[in-house]
């Protein structure tokens, strides 16, 4: 079962390009997030949409737009990134969120690289 | 404070013995819920199992299991007849249940596991 796909799983950009980031999910799920995962420190909520409304962005900067158009998919759009900000990013859905015993499925990442 | 400890860096085990996982989480909230998570090299994080702060039994899930600890607020995972497939990071992580619900599922540090031939 391919539940949650990523696109690309990698990506080598400079500080002054523009990318984005797209997710998908096969599952039916109601709610999508966004997660960042740097070297040596804890996976970190970055956004969360649900039913295509974002509920939730954890003081993320600028530099990071997300789009949802839909519930199955999700975007991260990427311009004028810093060197810090080469990480695993991964996707993830939920059923719907805020409920305690949802699970969030996740993606297979992308290792994003900025030069 | 950290909301979720994983104290353990890098675990070994030889393969077809049991390994334990700890995690110890910090919260004052009634309601919340536990989850761990397989990362294997090829990045994806695997939901493994579930254990909800008011569930009486602890969480089974085929070769894992749940040793929660309520009082001690720890819920270690373990790992029966390992496998040399189980090599990978875990990661305990907290779902506080506090106004409504949380969007926030907050992740520990995790720990790497190496099973042995």
């Amino acid at each position: 079962e391919t539940g949650v796909t990523q696109t690309p799983r990698h990506l080598v950009m400079g500080m002054t390009n523009k990318k984005s980031l797209k997710c998908e999910q096969h599952l039916g799920h109601n709610a999508m997030y966004w997660y960042k995962q740097s070297a040596k420190k804890p996976l970190e909520l970055m956004f969360v949409y649900s039913l295509e409304e974002r509920v939730e962005n954890n003081s993320v900067p600028s530099r990071f737009s997300p789009e949802c158009p839909n519930s199955s998919h999700l975007f991260l759009h990427l311009h004028t990134l810093q060197p810090e900000d080469s990480a695993l990013y991964l996707c993830a859905s939920s059923r719907q969120s805020g409920r305690l015993t949802d699970t969030q499925y996740f993606g297979p990442g992308t290792r994003l690289t900025v030069l | 404070a950290q909301k979720i400890t994983q104290t353990q860096p890098g675990m070994f085990v030889q393969e077809k013995e049991a390994v334990t996982l700890d995690c110890t989480y910090d919260t004052s909230d009634q309601s919340y819920g536990l989850f761990w998570y397989k990362q294997p090299s090829s990045g994806e994080m695997i939901f493994l199992i579930y254990q909800g702060s008011y569930d009486e039994q602890n969480a089974t899930e085929g070769r894992y299991s749940l040793n929660f600890q309520k009082a001690r607020k720890s819920a270690n995972l373990v790992i029966s007849a390992s496998q040399l497939g189980d090599s990978a990071m875990y990661f305990c992580a907290m779902r506080e249940g506090s106004q409504g619900g949380s969007e926030k599922l907050v992740f520990g540090k995790g720990t790497k596991l190496t099973v042995n031939p």
